[in-house]
This record gives structure tokens, sequence and C-alpha cells, in this order.
């Protein structure tokens, strides 16, 4: 289930099943969105991006959907492995050119 | 390894004493940011930079802290006179243009004792 720790909300799912990691964004203009995954003591990892005139994107394991009506975007992973345990960040990129604003995060744990 | 170098690794210093954290980009990457990160927390967008150029700076402290890109060289960011607050972990980032998607180095941990 999901909960909300000191900082962070956690997600907690069984090994094998599908996750799915949620995003609220700020910016009705932002037009390119990314989502990273972050493990303890490395930096963010890139795992998927989608831009605004798209509202489905899939990679391996992973799609990410867009719903610009209510400025949601999530994350879903397929068959969840315990490698998968990380924190995930989403990215909107706000003033095209400008910098990207980071979401606060959601830790993924991953049970056996 | 052709991704983003940051160096140093971890980096400890004395109350008042400078901190200087260094950023080499992806090769053919011309854009680079700094991005802050404390301890369970999200990512704090603090510089955009270009060679030789700073575009955004809207999340840099107005004191103590400055980034430059040179010409020839890697980014640096440099925050004098440190205090316990700047521990932090210290995120580079680099793209090769607009609106493209940007790649993070392994980070930088400042310590301040």
């Amino acid at each position: 289930g999901e909960s909300v720790g000191l900082h962070l909300p956690t997600l907690s799912v069984q090994e094998g099943d599908n996750s799915i990691i949620n995003c609220a964004y700020s910016n009705s203009a932002s037009d390119y969105f990314i989502w990273y995954k972050q493990e303890s003591g490395k930096g963010p990892q890139f795992i998927i991006d989608i831009r605004s005139n798209m509202d489905k994107r899939q990679g391996q394991r992973v799609t990410v959907l867009l719903n610009k009506t209510v400025k949601h975007l999530s994350l879903q992973i397929a068959a969840t492995q315990p490698g998968d345990s990380a924190v995930y960040f989403c990215a909107e990129m706000v003033d095209y050119g400008q910098n990207f604003v980071f979401g606060p995060g959601t830790r993924l744990s991953v049970l056996p | 390894n052709a991704g983003v170098m940051q160096n140093p690794r971890h980096l400890v210093r004395r109350r008042g004493q400078e901190a200087r954290l260094r950023c080499s980009p992806m090769k053919g990457h011309s854009h680079v940011y700094w991005y802050r990160q404390l301890p369970e927390e999200g990512l704090k967008f603090m510089v955009y930079l270009q060679k030789e150029n700073i575009i955004d700076e809207s999340g840099m402290p107005k004191e103590r802290f400055s980034a430059e890109f040179p010409k020839e060289g890697p980014s640096i960011l440099r925050i004098q006179q440190v205090v316990r607050g700047d521990s932090a972990a210290y995120f580079c980032a680099s793209s090769s243009g607009n609106g493209n998607t940007i790649y993070f180095g392994e980070g930088s941990w400042l310590t301040v004792v």
C-alpha cells in the first residue's frame, strides 16, 4: 500500500506485481516530463520521458501516462523486481529550455 | 565512461572554509545544471549554465554561492564560508540543448563540520 513517511511517501509492492507511481505537476504550460530512478548514494538515472503531445509512452517494463487535463503523470512498472527498489522522481520542464523542476519523490519498496 | 563526471565525490569542510565542486558534462553537451538534495528530500534546482553564460540562477542563494562554466574546463559550483546547513548532496546534470533530456552525475556529498 501507499503511506506517507517522515519525508518521502512510500509505496510497497510484492515482487512480481505491477507498480504505479503518481506525480502531480504544477505548470500547465510544461511540455516535457521525465521520470528518474535514484538508488541510495547515487545520482538520478533516466528511465523514460514524454512530451505533452503524447498521453502514453512505453519502454521496457515501464509505461508513462500523461493526463494534461488534471496535470497528472504516472509511471507504471510491470512485474516489479527487487532491483526496482529506489526513489522515483518526476521532473517537468518549465519555461522551455530553462530548468527542470522535480517532484518530491516516491520510495518504492519491493517485498519478497 | 562518457557520462557526467563529478568530483570530489565526498568533501568535508570546516565551517568558514570554501568548497569547490566540479562537473564535467557528457561529451557533446554544452548545458549544465546544478541541483541540491538534502537527505530524504527531492532535488532543488540551483543554476543552469551554458558555456560562459549563466542562463538561470533563480535557485541560487544570494550570498556565498556562485557557479561558472568556462569555455574550457569543468563547471564549478563554489560555496564560500560554508555553514552546517550547506551539508547536502550536490548533483550536476548536462544536456545537449534546450528542451533535451538531462543526465545526472553521481553527485558530490558535502559535509560541513
